[in-house]
């Protein structure tokens, strides 16, 4: 069965560049959400789309920006990259606005030098 | 708001030792989700299990077995003869069917198992 997949698995940034990471949900889900995963913490919730309408926030950076397109891939902009954005981002999506049952993504890691 | 308690940092056991790992969540919600999920060295997320608030049946696959008791608030998960590829960080979530769907983590159960 087809997962959500992300891209690029891997990424090396220089601070203050900026960084693109992709996510593409599963066929049908509408509903995508982003986590950032820093080195020994649980997952942190940043943003979630539904619709391609931005359905809820999290602890979102304001450097950070995010959007869902018409065929659903939703898209993490990362700008002005601080060392401390190096961590695993996770994209999950689902199916409906409220399913709660989330499929994530392999995570797209993040190292910034 | 929604939180889930995992106090159990670390546990290490010796291959074949049954172990649990607890997870302890709070909601306000009547409708939520509960979920396990695995993250091997190589940093995936896997996903275990999903039970609903309303289905309190304890279930196994395997090796693998959840104690879901909502008059504790707990989602215990326990796996039986434990092997060194069961060495992982486990996560409990929690997500409410009245928000947007987000789950909560809680922060992780780092198991090692040792041959």
């Amino acid at each position: 069965a087809a997962g959500v997949i992300q891209s690029p698995r891997h990424l090396i940034k220089e601070k203050r560049e900026t960084a693109t990471l992709k996510c593409y949900p599963i066929p049908r889900h509408d509903t995508v959400y982003w986590y950032q995963q820093g080195p020994g913490q649980d997952p942190q919730f940043l943003i979630s789309f539904y619709e391609k309408m931005q359905s809820d926030k999290g602890s979102i950076p304001d450097r950070f920006s995010a959007q869902q397109f018409s065929d659903y891939h939703s898209e993490l902009n990362m700008s002005s990259l601080e060392l401390g954005d190096s961590a695993l981002y996770f994209c999950a999506s689902g199916q409906g606005k409220r399913s709660g049952e989330l499929f994530f993504g392999e995570g797209s890691r993040l190292t910034v030098l | 708001a929604q939180k889930v308690t995992q106090a159990q940092t670390e546990i290490s056991v010796v291959e074949k030792e049954d172990v649990t790992l607890d997870c302890v969540y709070e909601t306000r919600d009547t409708t939520y989700y509960l979920f396990w999920y695995k993250q091997p060295p190589s940093g995936e997320l896997v996903f275990l299990i999903r039970r609903n608030s309303f289905d309190e049946q304890n279930e196994i696959s395997g090796r693998y077995s959840w104690n879901f008791q909502k008059s504790t608030s707990s989602f215990n998960f326990t796996i039986t003869a434990s092997q060194v590829v069961d060495s992982a960080v486990y996560f409990c979530a929690l997500s409410e069917a009245r928000g947007a769907g987000k789950s909560t983590f809680g922060d992780g159960t780092t198991l090692t198992v040792k041959p």
